[in-house]
């Protein structure tokens, strides 16, 4: 059974960092593109990043670029999403998702979300 | 950034009877489009792949169809667990973009 499990999520005041982890179980994680979804409260959803099953590509929403930064560790089946500078309007549900497609996914297993609260 | 618009914006309706959602394309995503349904404190569910395939699992009373620009999830004849907010998705350009849903309510 495929399983996504996030971590890491909580209350960082704006401006700091914090670092959000995705453990992945009951597939091939390494021949897998991962990502990113966001969904602040009562909002619809919004893609963050996503990277490539070797990490050898990245992509980024512009709200995050420069700010946030994916990674991934296959041995340890787990992706990353390390969050610097973060803002108010970076609260949100933020869910990790598994690529169902090929180069640019949709999205087929999903995460039960980790809640990020920026607030002073 | 192509700009993905779902009407409407709520459908209220009763069980057994049929629902009809649209998206439409700011610009032609060929039929590189899914759709997914989420339930209050739930992740999204993939319903339907590349306009029209159901995902694995998911009962034939759901069916997708269009493509280009125009976009249309089919539930025929609603079930008490079909009753939440459905997405449209875009994987014809980065970024990937997501439609502001349609909540679909019992009447």
């Amino acid at each position: 059974e495929v399983q996504l499990v996030e971590s890491g999520g909580g209350l960082v005041k704006p401006g700091g960092s914090l670092r959000l982890s995705c453990a992945a179980s009951g597939f091939t994680f390494s021949t897998f593109s991962m990502n990113w979804v966001r969904q602040a409260p009562g909002k619809g959803l919004e893609w963050v990043s996503s990277i490539s099953s070797s990490s050898s590509y990245k992509y980024y929403a512009d709200s995050v670029m420069g700010r946030f930064t994916i990674s991934r560790d296959n041995a340890q089946n787990s992706m990353y999403l390390q969050m610097n500078s973060v803002r108010a309007e970076d609260t949100a549900v933020y869910y990790c998702a598994r690529s169902h497609s090929t180069v640019i996914p949709d999205l087929d297993y999903w995460g039960q979300g980790v809640l990020v609260t920026v607030s002073s | 950034e192509i700009v993905l618009r779902q009407s409407p914006a709520t459908l209220s309706l009763s069980p057994g009877e049929r629902a009809t959602l649209s998206c439409r394309a700011s610009q032609s995503v060929t039929s590189y489009l899914a759709w997914y349904q989420q339930k209050p404190g739930q992740a999204p569910r993939l319903l339907i792949f590349d306009a029209s395939n159901r995902a694995t699992g998911i009962p034939a009373r759901f069916s997708g169809s269009g493509s280009g620009t125009d976009f249309t999830l089919t539930i025929n004849s609603l079930e008490p667990e079909d009753f939440a907010v459905y997405y449209c998705q875009q994987r014809s350009n980065w970024p990937l973009t997501f439609g502001g849903g349609t909540k679909v309510e019992i009447k």
